[in-house]
């Protein structure tokens, strides 16, 4: 998984209650990405960040929020959880490949069911 | 319409029959190709890429590319059980390669 934590791993919380997802790299990587994974709707990005404290918004950003004060950590925040937003969540990096690809690298994954 | 079309499946087959995974996109400015394999409740990882037109070969696997049909393929020899996964296509820009365009995935199923 590309050196790369999610934590938690699962949780189940309930309607309008405040979560925190947070990536964690060792690699001292710029780029990191949220994405959810949904079926029928493949990958799609909530926010990415190229440095500490420069973020941007991805194609389904409304409802989440990010933070990145140290380059080892990227932090996704639903601020008032919905049932809508019950996903797998997967955090990625931008790095090069063996081959000489610059690209994207997974985390395992959080597995969030907002009740 | 989306810019990166791919049947969500699933797609079931046989072991040992030839698999034919495919994506259209509408963007001509797309140059890089990838095609990720994800496990159930795994994270997807880079199984291989083309750059530009063209097939590139990796063991029992093929990705092949068609810039003026707009159309990208990944072929899988010999099937296994194993190859059992979903697997997902992408595509970049050559000047913004830090952000990808993906596909909904293919779900494969592999039958011994």
């Amino acid at each position: 998984d590309a050196g790369i934590t999610q934590s938690p791993r699962h949780k189940v919380t309930e309607t309008g209650t405040p979560v925190t997802l947070r990536c964690h790299q060792t690699e001292n990587h710029r780029y990191m990405y949220w994405y959810r994974q949904d079926p029928g709707h493949g990958l799609r990005l909530i926010h990415y960040s190229y440095g500490v404290k420069d973020t941007d918004k991805g194609e389904v950003s409304d409802g989440y929020s990010v933070s990145r004060s140290k380059t080892e950590d990227f932090l996704l925040t639903l601020e008032s959880a919905t049932s809508s937003q019950t996903s797998v969540y997967f955090c990625a990096i931008f790095d090069r490949e063996r081959g000489g690809l610059d690209t994207q690298y997974f985390g395992p994954g959080t597995r969030l069911t907002v009740l | 319409q989306k810019e990166v079309e791919q049947d969500p499946g699933p797609l079931s087959v046989p072991e040992g029959a030839i698999v034919s995974l495919n994506c259209t996109y509408s963007n001509s400015a797309f140059q890089y190709f990838m095609w990720y394999r994800q496990y159930s409740r795994k994270g997807p990882e880079l199984l291989m890429y083309t750059y530009s037109s063209g097939n590139k070969e990796d063991g029992r696997f093929t990705a092949q590319v068609d810039k003026s049909s707009k159309y990208i393929s990944l072929f899988i020899r010999d099937s296994q059980p194993s190859d059992s996964a979903t697997y997902l296509c992408a595509m970049t820009p050559m000047d913004s390669n830090y952000q990808l365009i993906w596909g909904a995935g293919t779900k494969l199923i592999i039958k011994p």
